[in-house]
């Protein structure tokens, strides 16, 4: 059973902070990692997504991916309470059949 | 650029009744699509997804199926409903590669009572 597990949180940060998620996959098999924010009520949307070890940046937001620990990590700078929503981590498959293997989200909350 | 369309937005439907649902993607040829429910509390479940016109592949055995009679267009269906099918139906589409970004659609909020 593949699986992505992700500290349910909720995680609660000052405005300003960095904000820290964390996620961990089972599947060596997986090659790209991807972050979605989800929003209360509404469908979740991709932030990020990396396939290489190291860090990848994008304006306020890094994800971190180490490979040999099966661990993926997504840091939000300068935190502003427009980012409080649960976080999505997702594993690709590996292999050909296309499918990502969501972890259940870390609510994060950044208080003003 | 690419848009995916989802409807209804909600739906309320007494147990027992049928269900369809459908999910169209613009701005693309040949995606991968999916179905997936979003369970109060719990996290993303896969129930189906396809590779091309009337390929449909289903991950978890229940009441619900899936067809896409054309390219774009996505659609799940139910006879009958049950109360444990409540939940938040979305849609994906990725483009035609391994392990490629999926990109959700606005949802359907589906209620059974």
């Amino acid at each position: 059973q593949k699986e992505v597990e992700q500290n349910s949180g909720p995680l609660s940060v000052p405005e300003g902070a960095i904000a820290s998620l964390n996620c961990t996959y089972s599947d060596r098999g997986s090659q790209s990692f991807f972050w979605y924010r989800q929003y209360s009520g509404k469908s979740p949307e991709l932030i990020m997504f990396i396939y290489s070890n190291g860090d990848k940046e994008d304006g306020r937001f890094t994800a971190q991916l180490n490979k040999a620990s099966q661990y993926v990590s997504l840091l939000i700078r300068d935190s502003q309470p427009s980012d409080s929503a649960t976080y999505l981590c997702a594993a690709g498959s590996g292999g050909s059949n296309y499918k990502l293997t969501f972890g259940k989200g870390t609510l994060l909350t950044v208080n003003p | 650029s690419q848009t995916i369309h989802q409807w209804p937005a909600t739906l309320v439907q007494p147990v027992g009744s049928p269900l369809s649902l459908e999910c169209t993607v613009e701005g693309t040829s040949n995606p991968n699509l999916y179905w997936y429910r979003q369970a109060a509390g719990r996290g993303l479940q896969l129930l189906f997804y396809s590779v091309g016109i009337g390929q449909i592949s289903s991950e978890v055995p229940q009441n619900l199926s899936a067809s896409r009679p054309q390219d774009r267009q996505f659609i799940l269906s139910s006879k009958k409903l049950l109360l444990s099918d409540s939940g938040f139906y979305l849609c994906a589409w990725s483009r035609l590669r391994i392990e490629g970004e999926q990109y959700f659609g606005p949802g359907t909020r589906l209620t059974v009572t």
